[in-house]
């Protein structure tokens, strides 16, 4: 079975830190994706990946970076948090195809900006 | 603009009653559907998927989906529901604005399934 982990499943964090978090897949697949999911407007892309050091901006970049530096391994990053980055983070991965493969989803992260 | 539309935020059936969750479309090209399912406190499951070929398709805990290109339609269903399938479900299509990997999802629809 593929396994997406994401490094937590809550997070506090204050105004103006800068905030990582991780994501890991463990069935080599070349995309990897980050989205944000509020009530109401489903899940939005942030950024995604299709190769190591690759990336490309999603719907709703603005106030985030992200890093890939390892396959497995996709992070997103918050430069300077605020209130309105709190929402719940999930992370997702798929075999490289033109879209026609599911994408495989981690647990999620809820983060809350103080 | 590509564009996935769930038009009802919530559907409400009494277990063993068949469901339908609703699903429209607007994309150029030829698109690839998908459902995804969210329990409660977990992340999103894949369920189902059309990509070319029957337009009825099968995926997993008994659901499946029709995709209808005429009205531009991919509906979920399930003949005989459950407690259990009560959850969020989204549609997703495929971005064929780009050439990656992107689909885009729609807002979700939340099943309640009463005993």
């Amino acid at each position: 079975d593929v396994k997406v982990t994401q490094s937590s499943r809550y997070l506090v964090k204050r105004t103006g830190e800068k905030v990582f978090l991780e994501c890991v897949q463990d069935m080599d697949h070349e995309n990897m994706f980050w989205y944000r999911q509020d009530p109401g407007l489903g899940l939005r892309l942030i950024y995604f990946s299709y190769d190591v050091k690759m990336k490309e901006k999603g719907d709703i970049p603005e106030g985030y970076s992200v890093s890939r530096e390892k396959k497995e391994r996709f992070s997103l990053i918050l430069e300077s948090a605020s209130t309105n980055q709190t929402s719940m983070y999930l992370c997702a991965s798929s075999l490289y195809g033109g879209a026609s493969y599911e994408q495989y989803f981690g647990p999620g992260t809820r983060l809350t900006v103080t | 603009a590509q564009s996935v539309a769930q038009p009802e935020d919530q559907v409400n059936v009494a277990e063993g009653n068949p469901l339908t969750v609703k699903c429209t479309y607007s994309v150029s090209g030829n698109p690839y559907l998908f459902w995804y399912v969210q329990y409660p406190n977990r992340g999103l499951q894949f369920l189902l998927k059309y990509i070319t070929g029957d337009n009825l398709v099968k995926g997993s805990y008994g659901f499946e989906a029709e995709f209808n290109k005429s009205q531009t339609s991919f509906h979920l269903k399930k003949p005989s529901a459950l407690v259990s399938d009560s959850a969020l479900y989204f549609c997703a299509v495929r971005d064929t604005s780009s050439s990656a990997s992107k689909i885009i999802f729609g807002s979700g629809t939340r099943l309640s399934i009463r005993p």
